[in-house]
């Protein structure tokens, strides 16, 4: 089975700095899908940003963007010019091309300083 | 936002009693999961349906069970709550797989907080 790895239970930045949180994955598949999701104190989970392991490149979203590393089984989130609003739990999760359900990592616990 | 609601949001309950919670969705997807979150787990899949009486199990199934009448309706019972299932609970849905490719993103529920003493 998949397992993601996210090894920084707890990570802070000060606000307008940029900072990277780390995720890694097991796979023997070679087509799937990544996730990075952030879970407010509201306990909503919003989606961040994705991307698919046949795609070379790192997908961006605003602020967000990854550094994919396929071979290495690595998938990074950096966040630019942080912001007081982007303090939340960060979950790294994987998914199988058609598979049902995804694979969550323990979660990196992201403080922003003013 | 997708329409999905949980109910109840919050709920204590003791050892041994039943409880089932309820899982409600507006957008007609076919998937419907139910996942925990519990601290240094992140969330784990309990069960998860395909369609209207069509489920499975997930990673972590032992002590649940689920129900599928209706597409917009998921419902998980603990049969007999123990204290190991005070968690988070949180519902998912999902379009079918896509044969061309591209994404099949889940959108969750708020959560529903279940303690069981």
């Amino acid at each position: 089975a998949q397992t993601v790895t996210q090894s920084q239970p707890e990570m802070s930045v000060q606000e307008a700095e940029t900072v990277t949180l780390s995720c890694t994955y097991d796979t023997s598949e070679s087509d799937y899908y990544l996730f990075w999701y952030k879970q407010p104190p509201s306990r909503q989970m919003i989606l961040v940003i994705r991307q698919e392991a046949y795609k070379q490149q790192n997908a961006t979203e605003n602020r967000f963007s990854v550094n994919f590393q396929k071979a290495a089984k690595s998938f990074s989130l950096k966040i630019s010019d942080s912001q007081l609003g982007d303090a939340a739990m960060y979950f790294c999760a994987y998914r199988s091309l058609w598979g049902n359900d995804m694979r969550f990592g323990a979660g990196t616990r992201l403080t922003v300083k003013p | 936002d997708a329409g999905i609601t949980q109910s109840p949001r919050h709920k204590v309950t003791e050892t041994g009693t039943p409880v089932t919670l309820r899982c409600h969705q507006t957008e007609n997807h076919r998937y419907m999961y139910w996942y925990r979150q519990d601290p240094g787990h992140g969330l784990r899949l309990i069960h998860y349906s395909y369609g209207v009486k069509d489920t499975d199990k997930g990673e972590v199934s032992d002590g649940y069970s689920v129900s599928r009448s209706k597409t917009e309706d998921f419902l998980l019972t603990l049969e007999s709550a123990t204290s190991s299932q005070t968690s988070v609970y949180f519902c998912a849905i999902s379009g079918s797989p896509r044969p061309s490719g591209g994404y099949n993103e889940q959108f969750f529920g708020p959560g529903t907080r279940l303690t069981v003493l």
